[in-house]
């Protein structure tokens, strides 16, 4: 079965920075494109960012492009977001989510996500 | 970008009956529009891709049709576990956008 588990969300201060982790098993890691979706309190989902199977094409939402950045180590089955310069509308639940082929934003499983917290 | 909207905002509709949920796009996506459906507390989860097809165990009262910029998902006998909100998401173009969300209450 696919699992992907989020980790790494916490609260931050106004301009700090965080790095989440998702760890994945059950499927072929490097076959996969990547995707990071977010979804603020109360409010609707709003993807974030995506890296393709192997690493070479990332993109990202306006609303964090030059503050986000997108990696992913496929020897260790494992995704990261580096978030930077974070502000309080980025408070919010973020999901790891795999698609089907290797370039897609399509998400076909979502992880439970972890929550940030931007406040001071 | 692609700016994707659902109509309508909350559905009320009593069990057992059918439900047609509507998802717009501003520019033709042609047949790459997905569904989800998203339960309090829990992630989001797939129910329809390429417009149509059901994703791996989604029973079949779920069904999704549509292409270019007009999209619907029908829910053809409503039960108990389908009261949720509806997620469509356009994945013809990057940013994958999505709708703002459906939410089906129990009438």
């Amino acid at each position: 079965d696919v699992q992907l588990l989020e980790s790494g969300g916490d609260l931050v201060q106004p301009g700090g920075s965080l790095r989440l982790s998702c760890a994945a098993s059950g499927f072929t890691f490097s076959s996969s494109a990547m995707s990071w979706v977010r979804q603020g309190p109360g409010k609707g989902l709003e993807w974030v960012s995506s890296i393709t199977g192997s690493g070479a094409s990332t993109f990202y939402a306006d609303s964090v492009k030059g503050r986000f950045t997108i990696s992913r180590d496929n020897s260790k089955n494992s995704l990261f977001l580096q978030m930077n310069s974070l502000r309080a509308e980025d408070t919010a639940v973020y999901y790891c989510a795999k698609g089907p082929n290797s370039r897609t934003v399509l998400c076909d499983s979502w992880g439970q996500g972890t929550l940030v917290t931007v406040s001071s | 970008e692609i700016v994707m909207t659902q109509s309508p905002a909350t559905l009320s509709v009593s069990p057992g009956e059918r439900a047609t949920l509507s998802c717009r796009a501003s520019q033709s996506v042609g047949s790459n529009l997905a569904w989800y459906q998203q339960k309090p507390g829990q992630a989001p989860r797939l129910l329809i891709y390429g417009a149509s097809t059901r994703a791996t165990g989604i029973p079949a009262r779920f069904s999704g049709s549509g292409s270019g910029t007009e999209f619907t998902l029908t829910i053809s006998s409503l039960q108990s576990e389908d009261f949720a909100v509806y997620y469509c998401q356009q994945y013809n173009a990057w940013p994958g956008t999505f709708g703002q969300g459906t939410k089906l209450e129990i009438k």
